[in-house]
């Protein structure tokens, strides 16, 4: 069974750009979700798709977005980027909408210089 | 909204036990997690704990959870070096298993 997989691993971008990350679910998940880890503090939700539409979103503002693709893969785009966007961005896979545990990927470390 | 804390550090010698507490605002969670991050890496899902439910052991890990006072905790038995990691919390909010983190418990194993 292969687990969460993210690319690229690390990436470094300029204020003012946009950015687009990738994940790749567990087999057989449904539902992916995105999450900001800021340096010192616990993951930040940013929204969640399940079955291709959001279904769900936290306290970020639009120029955070998001896809979900019928293979169940999904994207995180960040237009406008702030030097405050630096961080590590996590997607976590699960099987549904429920209260079902979600799988994590290693991450995407983006730095904005 | 959901709130959820913990001790920021702790600090235990090779062969103790270790404790990781939590404490959460939100009493409808059904699942409550705890999940394990070494440096540079992602979040590994140690365990959960279902919210009808007192205990949960699972080889050197224990959970308990306190509905009442809306206190969850981690026992590690035996710590060892390879269980020097951030511990974080997690407890879902709204129907769509939003997760909500603590701020993670750096845990040091020192011999």
């Amino acid at each position: 069974e292969t687990g969460v997989t993210q690319s690229p691993t690390h990436l470094i971008k300029t204020r003012g750009q946009q950015v687009t990350l990738r994940c790749s679910s567990q087999s057989g998940h449904n539902t992916v979700s995105w999450y900001q880890q800021a340096l010192g503090q616990g993951p930040q939700f940013i929204f969640q798709y399940y079955r291709e539409e959001e279904n769900g979103r936290g306290n970020f503002p639009p120029r955070f977005s998001g896809l979900q693709f019928p293979n169940y893969s999904s994207e995180l785009n960040v237009n406008a980027l702030e030097l405050d966007d630096s961080a590590l961005y996590l997607c976590a896979s699960s099987l549904g909408d429920g209260n079902y545990e979600q799988y994590f990927g290693p991450g995407t470390r983006l730095t904005v210089t | 909204g959901e709130d959820v804390e913990q001790s920021l550090f702790l600090s235990v010698r090779e062969g103790d036990s270790s404790v990781i507490n939590c404490t959460y605002t939100d009493s409808s969670s059904t699942y409550l997690y705890w999940y394990k991050q070494e440096p540079g890496a992602g979040l590994q899902l140690l365990t959960y704990i279902f919210s009808n439910m007192d205990m949960k052991q699972d080889q050197r890990l224990t959970v308990l959870l306190n509905k009442k006072d809306k206190h969850l905790s981690l026992r590690i038995a035996d710590t060892q070096t390879g269980d020097s990691a951030i511990y974080f919390c997690a407890v879902p909010s709204g129907g769509y298993n939003k997760l909500i983190f603590g701020a993670g418990t750096r845990l040091a194993v020192h011999p």
